[in-house]
């Protein structure tokens, strides 16, 4: 069974510019998630997905970050205009129904 | 915005040793408690899902316990091994949404 990608692994940008990243998760997998992992910090939720619909965005700055699940596969969070604050490790992950989520390796962002 | 914290934040062993972390958590509105290692450069990967109040999991050198009314979970790791070394993260499933811990960084000295 093929694991959840993501791309870029990794990626470095300047403030005030744009980034998208891309997340296939698990064929089958109904539920999607995005965290954001800040050095020293737990993985916090940024938004959920079950199918093409928003379960949660309850944490996700909507002033500078978007995401989509078109068609209830593929996934992009964009980030536009970037913060230094950003940086972190950018995680999706794939679940069925409340079992154990399965992660992609991740993108490490850098804004500098 | 709902806590919880691992202890110890970081820890460093010789091989051979055992040890062991903890996963604190809210006792109300439990669903499930979720332990996560995540190696250098990896995915994070599923170590064990426990839902049931004295829940006792093992795979392996690697064993878990559960205690939902006063909120808290063991993770015990007999005999460590440098491949043990990473970060081993605790999840807290209410509702719909995971709310994990900072997690316990473990390094295993040869």
């Amino acid at each position: 069974e093929a694991g959840v990608a993501q791309s870029p692994r990794y990626k470095i940008i300047e403030k005030r510019q744009s980034v998208a990243f891309w997340c296939n998760p698990i064929s089958g997998h109904a539920t999607l998630y995005w965290y954001q992992q800040i050095l020293g910090q737990g993985p916090k939720l940024l938004i959920q997905f079950q199918n093409n619909g928003v379960v949660d965005d309850s944490q996700l700055p909507k002033d500078r970050f978007s995401a989509e699940r078109l068609k209830g596969v593929d996934s992009t969070l964009k980030i536009q205009p970037a913060k230094l604050e950003d940086s972190a490790v950018y995680l999706c992950a794939s679940t069925v129904g409340r079992y154990e989520q399965y992660f992609g390796p991740g993108t490490r962002l850098t804004v500098t | 915005i709902l806590n919880v914290e691992q202890s110890p934040q970081s820890l460093h062993v010789q091989e051979g040793d055992s040890t062991n972390f903890t996963c604190s958590f809210p006792s109300s509105n439990f669903y499930a408690l979720h332990w996560y290692r995540w190696e250098t450069a990896k995915s994070p990967e599923a170590l064990f899902v426990m839902t049931l109040n004295g829940d006792e999991k093992k795979k392996g050198r690697i064993s878990a316990t559960l205690n939902t009314k006063e909120g808290y979970s063991y993770l015990y790791i007999k005999g460590s091994q440098p491949e043990d070394s990473a970060t081993y993260l605790c999840a807290f499933l209410t509702g719909n949404q995971f709310y994990f811990g900072t997690g316990t960084s473990l390094t295993v000295i040869p």
